[in-house]
């Protein structure tokens, strides 16, 4: 089947301007997470999503990124007035949430690499 | 506070060699499971393994094996014979049930095999 896809794989984009990154979960996964992979930092989780609710948006770096969830499928990373350290590969991934207590494997997109010039 | 930490940055060996690779874990929580991503210079991250806080045995699969270690809060990942394909970074992961499952990763060990 389909596994995660992102769009766009690659964006430039000037410092100051918005952008928004997308991401189609795998059909049926109730999960989706964001996370961003730079160079200092590593992978760093963003957003956690379970349906179209966002339980933990713990790892938002500021209040320039938001992010939105349609439908219990597509999301919007949404990154306004872009910096240059905004620049990493942003993954998104989805999993399926069978029951409390437990979790299944999240299953990773090929992301979408920013750079702010 | 959870973490995760792989020593090792990047080790090179030479095609049919064994490596492994080492993953030590914080956590407070009961209920945890912990994984393994390779990520090829292809760049996508793709799943190996996942084991949950309740199950140390151990799992082999083909040439790839974990060893998971309660009592020393380890999950050691070994490939055997290692082949030039095997060349990427691996990170191992730590998810907890406290924590929305969300994966808090390792920096990752670049392993290099050569021809």
């Amino acid at each position: 089947g389909a596994g995660v896809s992102q769009s766009p794989s690659n964006k430039v984009t000037e410092k100051g301007k918005d952008v928004e990154l997308r991401c189609d979960p795998i059909s049926g996964h109730t999960a989706l997470y964001w996370y961003r992979q730079s160079l200092g930092q590593g992978l760093e989780f963003l957003i956690y999503f379970q349906g179209n609710s966002a339980p933990d948006k713990s790892g938002l770096p500021s209040d320039r990124f938001s992010a939105e969830r349609t439908g219990g499928s597509v999301s919007t990373l949404t990154i306004q007035r872009t910096q240059q350290e905004d620049s990493a590969v942003y993954l998104c991934a989805s999993s399926q949430r069978p029951a409390y207590g437990l979790t299944d494997t999240q299953y990773f997109g090929p992301g979408t690499r920013l750079t702010v010039l | 506070a959870q973490k995760v930490t792989q020593a090792q940055t990047e080790i090179s060996v030479v095609e049919k060699e064994d490596v492994t690779l080492d993953c030590v874990y914080e956590t407070r929580d009961t209920t945890y499971y912990l994984f393994w991503y390779k990520q090829p210079p292809s760049g996508e991250l793709v799943f190996l393994i996942r084991r949950n806080s309740f199950d140390e045995q151990n799992e082999i699969s083909g040439r790839y094996s974990w060893n998971f270690q309660k009592s020393t809060s380890s999950f050691n990942f070994t490939i055997t014979a290692s082949q030039v394909v095997d060349s990427a970074v691996y990170f191992c992961a730590l998810s907890e049930m406290d924590s929305s499952y969300k994966l808090i990763f390792g920096s990752g060990t670049r392993l290099l095999v050569r021809p």
